[in-house]
Order: structure tokens, then C-alpha cells, then sequence
């Protein structure tokens, strides 16, 4: 089985350019998120998709970054313009969602990450 | 609001000795919790996790987890550390409905020759 696919895995950039970010999760998985790894800290959630739809993106700066996930397979994750603070991995994961007597039982599998160095 | 806290940032041991890696979680509701290792330019990969049911989890490459409740705690151990085993090391907890993971702040896990 294939795992999430990312690409670029390294990207440089000047501050105030744009920048984005592909994903693809592994086939069947209905939910995607995006995490921001700043160097040093663990993961934090940008944005949570199932299918199509956002299901939490309430720690995404939204003046400045959006994702997307047309047609509910892979997604776009966008940053205009990009700032020095926004130099960080940004992961990929999905996962199936599955549910077992009312709990989810569901694992989140990463993607390697693209590596963000904004100058 | 859930949290979880990783003791130590850096843990160095000697191969073949005892590793042991912390993580307490606050939570109203004991989480699903789960340990992830990431190696250098690569993502994170699944080591464990607790669900429901046995509270001691076995994962891959040796690794265990005990879930303990009264102590709010998962901490990750080895019996015999390997050269192989030096990565970074997160633990993450979520609730039962799915959704997204809460991390540590990792804890970088040195091995000595």
C-alpha cells in the first residue's frame, strides 16, 4: 500500500513571495490534515478535511494561507504572502475514519513532510 | 482543553541500557494517546497507541507504552536501546471521535556507542 505522497520536499523562499504545497493521502482515507512542525515543537493542526469538506480549521491564519481538497482526494495547502515565522515542515496525514461500537478506532498515517525555508 | 507533556527534551542512553521516554496527558476524558518516532528529514511514523482494553500497548522495533490513569500517564520504554533507535520522539493524544492529534513537544533520544 502507498503511503501520503508530498511534494516539494524542500522549498525556499523569499518573505512576502507565495508558495504551495501538494498532497496526496493514501487511496480510500476520507479525512486529511495538515500539520505545521515548527523546528523543536511537535506538530500543530492547520486544517482537518473530510471528503471535501473542513471539518476544523480554526489554527489556520487565514489571511494569509488555504488549503483545499477538490473533489476529496488530494489537497493544496497555500501560503500568500509567506513570512519568516512560516519557515517550519508542514506534514500531511490522513486516515480512514473507521469506527468501532461509537468510537474511532482510526490512525493518522504522515506523509515526509516539505520543509519551508522562508528568508 | 486537552494537553500533553513530554519530560525532557533530550534523553541520551548507552546501547543496550533501559530507554525511557515521558508523556503525561490532562484531559477531563483519558484520550486515545499514541507514540510516534521521527527520524531525521522523514515524517512520523506510528510506534503505538492506546485505544480502549490492555493498558500496556507493544508496538514495533521492541518498544512499549503502559496507559495509567491515575497517574495521567504513557510513557514509552525499551528494555535494550540500538544505535537505530536515535530519532525524535512524540507523543500525541485526541479524543474518541476522531479528529485532530495533540503533540508534545517531542523528546530527541540520543544513543551512545
Amino acid at each position: 500500500e502507498a503511503g501520503v505522497a508530498q511534494s516539494p520536499r524542500y522549498k525556499i523562499i523569499e518573505k512576502r513571495q507565495s508558495v504551495a504545497f501538494w498532497c496526496n493521502p493514501i487511496s480510500g482515507h476520507a479525512t486529511l490534515y495538515w500539520y505545521q512542525q515548527i523546528l523543536g515543537q511537535g506538530p500543530k493542526l492547520l486544517i482537518q478535511f473530510q471528503n471535501n469538506g473542513v471539518v476544523d480549521d480554526s489554527q489556520l491564519p487565514k489571511d494569509r494561507f488555504s488549503a483545499e481538497r477538490l473533489k476529496g482526494v488530494d489537497s493544496t495547502l497555500k501560503i500568500q504572502p509567506a513570512k519568516l515565522e512560516d519557515s517550519a515542515v508542514y506534514l500531511c496525514a490522513s486516515s480512514d475514519n473507521t469506527f468501532s461500537s461509537g468510537r474511532s478506532t482510526d490512525t493518522q498515517y504522515f506523509g515526509p513532510g516539505t520543509r519551508l525555508t522562508v528568508l | 482543553a486537552q494537553s500533553v507533556t513530554q519530560l525532557g527534551s533530550h534523553v541520551s542512553v548507552s546501547e543496550g541500557a533501559l530507554v525511557l521516554l515521558r508523556c503525561n496527558y490532562s484531559s477531563s476524558v483519558p484520550p486515545y494517546l499514541f507514540w510516534y518516532v521521527q527520524y531525521p528529514n522523514q515524517g512520523l511514523q506510528l510506534l503505538l497507541k492506546y485505544t480502549t482494553g490492555a493498558t500496556l500497548v507493544k508496538g514495533i522495533n521492541g518498544f512499549e507504552a503502559e496507559f495509567k490513569k491515575s497517574e495521567t500517564s504513557f510513557h514509552l520504554t525499551k528494555p535494550s536501546a540500538h544505535m537505530s533507535d536515535a530519532a525524535e520522539y512524540f507523543c500525541a493524544a485526541r479524543g474518541n471521535q476522531g479528529g485532530k492529534l495533540i503533540f508534545g513537544q517531542g523528546t530527541e533520544l540520543s544513543v551512545k556507542p
